[in-house]
């Protein structure tokens, strides 16, 4: 089965500055690639995703890019606020395999004003 | 707010107790998805329906884990003889259409 990787497990910058978080999949079937933000006590929530047609894809202040050959992706965040702190989580699906999200460990991101 | 609602929003119960969990998807949504989450982990999948039939187990839903979703809207996650190991917040999510995947804000449960 699918087997996701990510890292860094925890993430700290200073406000405005950038923060970047990697992770590798193991099927190269797979070719959905979610990110999610999760925050104290509620549920993962869709921030942006990429399908494995795409390179690249930008919405506002947050960029995924995606490396098909490599089997590699990661989140991009520019212009970092406190409010971006929370527990990041890229994920990977394949229709071959009814689309079920097989998740990475997590990233814990602290902005500091 | 995703909605898609999650009951309870937290359950503490004895071990060897019975539990009932409920999950409200989205209303067009006709693909219906269980996860667990443990402190410091990502999901996990548990099982899948598409409308009310349900298509996938992960080997993790052990025998006294039960799920259904009768009328192919809300579903229901019973662990029957709870253990402490089933500690753990319990997700559900939906999707229509598209890949993308709409989470609740989850049931967290605490076997004592």
């Amino acid at each position: 089965g699918e087997n996701v990787e990510q890292h860094p497990s925890t993430l700290s910058v200073q406000e405005g500055d950038s923060a970047v978080i990697k992770c590798t999949y193991s099927d190269s079937a797979s070719n959905y690639f979610p990110w999610y933000k999760q925050e104290l006590g509620k549920g993962p929530q869709l921030i942006i995703d990429i399908r494995s047609n795409v390179g690249e894809k930008k919405d506002q202040r947050i960029a995924v890019t995606l490396n098909k050959t490599a089997k590699h992706f990661s989140l991009h965040i520019t212009e970092t606020q406190p409010e971006d702190s929370a527990v990041y989580f890229c994920a990977a699906s394949s229709y071959n395999a009814g689309n079920m999200l097989t998740f990475g460990g997590g990233t814990r991101l602290m902005v500091k004003p | 707010d995703t909605g898609v609602s999650q009951n309870p929003r937290h359950k503490i119960t004895k071990r060897g107790q019975n539990v009932t969990f409920r999950c409200d998807p989205i209303s067009e949504h006709n693909r219906l998805y269980w996860y667990r989450q443990t402190l410091g982990q990502g999901p996990e999948f548990l099982t899948y329906f598409q409308n009310e039939a349900q298509l996938e187990k992960s080997r993790l839903l052990s025998d006294r884990f039960s799920a259904e979703r009768p009328k192919g809207s809300f579903s229901t996650l019973e662990i029957q003889r709870t253990e402490q190991g089933d500690s753990a917040m319990y997700l559900c999510a939906s999707r229509g259409g598209s890949e993308k995947l709409f989470f609740g804000s989850g049931t967290q449960l605490s076997v004592l």
